[in-house]
């Protein structure tokens, strides 16, 4: 079946530490993945996305590549900051627009 | 830029009562979704359309819950009656034919 796992958090960090929040899937065929991010009390925002294998998805400092030999798709930046607090959530479409969501990482950025 | 809508924002209701949520997904977007979302956890898909018809509802509490989407634009979702593990957010997404899935900004049910 298709699942997602990524790391518990929260992650405490100074800010402009260097971030990672992993994730790895199961799937089957060939899914699209996702980042997305979640500000308290609103929805989810498409961060960024890889659709085939070797793929890099990268938006505002974010990046993610698309690793299917160890079925994974870690999120990275390099420098954070305070506006960065928020909750990520990896996720992978298949099945026809089917999403399948992490139980997210809570991301704490501390001045 | 288009975004999904959805109302209330906020809802607070008392347990056996009735209650619905509204989405207005991005215009084209053929593909609807409503989720749960319990506090400190990732979306629990509810249900999918396609169009107006009903993809995937297999997660959804058929004896309380039911959504529609009578002319593949906007959709509703309903509780009759709610309980008090219904307190969630509640969050509608639309997707146009490509993987993309774009989120509204969600509803935030309380039962007392």
């Amino acid at each position: 079946g298709n699942s997602v796992t990524q790391m518990e958090g929260p992650v405490t960090l100074s800010e402009e530490a260097f971030l990672t929040i992993n994730c790895t899937y199961t799937a089957t065929g060939y899914p699209s993945l996702f980042w997305y991010v979640q500000y308290p009390g609103e929805g989810l925002q498409l961060l960024l996305k890889a659709t085939k294998a070797d793929d890099k998805g990268s938006n505002k400092g974010f990046e993610a590549t698309y690793r299917k030999e160890t079925t994974s798709f870690h999120l990275e930046k390099g420098s954070v900051q305070v506006s960065d607090s928020a909750v990520y959530f990896c996720a992978l479409s298949a099945d026809f627009n089917k999403f399948y969501f992490g139980s997210g990482t809570k991301l704490n950025v501390k001045p | 830029e288009a975004e999904v809508a959805q109302s209330p924002r906020y809802k607070i209701t008392e347990k056996s009562q009735a209650v619905a949520f509204w989405c207005d997904p991005i215009s084209g977007h053929a593909t609807l979704y409503w989720y749960r979302q319990i506090l400190g956890q990732g979306p629990e898909l509810l249900v999918q359309f396609q169009d107006e018809s009903v993809v995937d509802d297999s997660q959804l509490p058929k004896d309380r819950f039911s959504a529609e989407r009578l002319k593949g634009v906007d959709s509703t979702l309903k509780i009759q009656p709610a309980e008090l593990g219904d307190s969630a957010m509640y969050l509608c997404a639309s997707s146009p034919v490509s993987y993309e899935q774009y989120f509204g900004p969600g509803t935030r049910l309380t039962v007392t």
